[in-house]
């Protein structure tokens, strides 16, 4: 078990639809990262926050959105759904803070988000 | 250019057997690079990462031999077992002071096959 809560595991829904994908990250951990795998482009980074702020973007789509609270759990958020966004999603956490520790990303189990 | 570069792509080996898995980057300011492990219906696990100080790091079974002037890495899992079938990533990141490190960037992966 990394330590890394996802929920939900699993997610139907249909296109046009919003959903909203949830992290909690290991307890200390300070960063969150979001990927999307998918058969097609392999393990892709999406959004990194630290701390509450944004810190890095990668491959995401204007359609989707994410937010770190207080508490330093996330939000990924995915609207006007496509056929396409089917993929597993993942949220990863470390450290932060610790020069050399924080590069070690745990992973939570995953999100599947199937879009009929 | 920040492309991570992996081969094969799948991979059988017998039981007791050695595999190899190979990868390559461009972008010199990679700095940390990690291996991980991922069964279907996990996330990813961090199996073993190196800095580039190093040349090779061992830990158990798992070997991580690090070329830095030809800009590739390769995973070595000796007396392979049927339980090592799994996918196998090979990342690369940027290292920073509190809260910048930088997302990983993922290789395509190699399904591991160990046959009995």
């Amino acid at each position: 078990d990394s330590g890394v809560t996802q929920t939900p595991k699993h997610l139907i829904t249909a296109t046009g639809q919003r959903v909203t994908l949830r992290c909690s990250p290991r307890s200390g951990d300070l960063s969150v990262y979001w990927y999307q795998q998918s058969l097609d482009q392999g393990l892709q980074f999406l959004i990194q926050y630290y701390n509450g702020e944004e810190r890095a973007k990668g491959n995401i789509l204007e359609r989707f959105s994410a937010q770190q609270f207080p508490d330093l759990h996330s939000e990924l958020n995915l609207s006007s759904l496509e056929l396409g966004d089917s993929a597993l999603y993942f949220c990863a956490s470390s450290v932060g803070g610790v020069w050399g520790n924080e590069n070690i990303q745990y992973f939570g189990a995953g999100t599947r988000l199937s879009v009929l | 250019q920040q492309q991570v570069k992996q081969s094969p792509q799948s991979l059988i080996v017998q039981k007791g057997g050695i595999s190899i898995i190979n990868c390559a980057y461009e972008n010199t300011a990679f700095d940390y690079f990690p291996w991980y492990q991922q069964f279907p219906g996990k996330g990813p696990a961090l199996l073993i990462a190196i800095r580039p100080d190093v040349s090779e790091k061992k830990e158990g079974r798992f070997t991580i031999s690090f070329n830095k002037s030809a800009k590739q890495f390769s995973l070595h899992i000796m007396d392979s077992q049927p339980g090592d079938s799994a996918t196998y990533f090979c990342a690369a990141s940027i290292s920073g002071p509190s809260g910048s490190a930088r997302q990983l960037t993922f290789g395509s992966g190699t399904q591991l096959t160990v046959l009995p």
